[in-house]
């Protein structure tokens, strides 16, 4: 079961673009909301993250939206850009506990 | 910067064959996590330690050990390979109460 979901599975996205990928959850003891970016072969990397008592984060050309109740976050990626192609990862995790579980993964493909 | 490092990068080995898989976490990081990655899925959490002692356990199988050392290093030991072990192996550190960072992984081929 899978306890954060994701969607959608893949994204095109032209250059210059806003690339939006979204998950939801059912743990309410979940309290912690990270992306991570994760280029083929390679580890994934921490991209932004959020706590539920805000409810949006900016970093750059990356923003979080988070809507507490009805359990769903998702990221925004401004002015997408080609580099930007990778799989994108969701993840939630309790305080204290803080193994991470990860949405199904979103494949993003910018087109120049 | 530091970052996680991982031995070896990749791995084959043979059905039934013994592998063990080290980590190096971001220096004064507490907690060490393993993540197993199968092909186009996400990663699935494996164990984790916090000051050398197990803290967390999830879906590791039981021919599967592993054990952080004084030097905050892991290692994660796997016996009897079948072919569904083949697959991505990520170790992850963490500050106290703060994110996670990945290693570039350890991809384990079993034939």
């Amino acid at each position: 079961q899978q306890q954060v979901k994701q969607s959608p599975q893949s994204l095109i996205v032209q250059k210059g673009g806003i690339s939006i990928i979204n998950c939801a959850y059912e743990n309410t003891a979940f309290d912690y909301f990270p992306w991570y970016q994760q280029f083929p072969g390679k580890g994934p990397a921490l991209l932004i993250a959020i706590r539920p008592d805000v409810s949006e984060k900016k970093e750059g050309r990356f923003t979080i939206s988070f809507n507490k109740s009805a359990k769903q976050f998702s990221l925004h990626i401004m002015d997408s850009q080609p580099g930007d192609s990778a799989t994108y990862f969701c993840a939630a995790s309790m305080m204290g506990a803080q193994k991470l579980v990860f949405g199904q993964g979103t494949r993003l493909t910018i087109n120049p | 910067a530091a970052g996680v490092i991982q031995s070896p990068r990749h791995l084959i080995k043979e059905k039934r064959e013994t592998a063990t898989l080290k980590c190096y976490p971001i220096p004064r990081h507490d907690t060490v996590y393993w993540y197993q990655q199968g092909p186009g899925q996400d990663p699935q959490f494996l164990i984790s330690f916090y000051e050398k002692m197990q803290s967390d356990k999830g879906s590791i199988p039981d021919r599967f050990s592993a054990q952080q050392f004084s030097d905050y290093h892991s290692e994660l030991n796997m016996s009897s390979l079948e072919l569904g072990d083949s697959a991505l192996y990520f170790c992850a550190s963490s500050p106290p109460l703060g994110p996670q960072f990945f290693g570039p992984g350890t991809r384990l081929t079993v034939l």
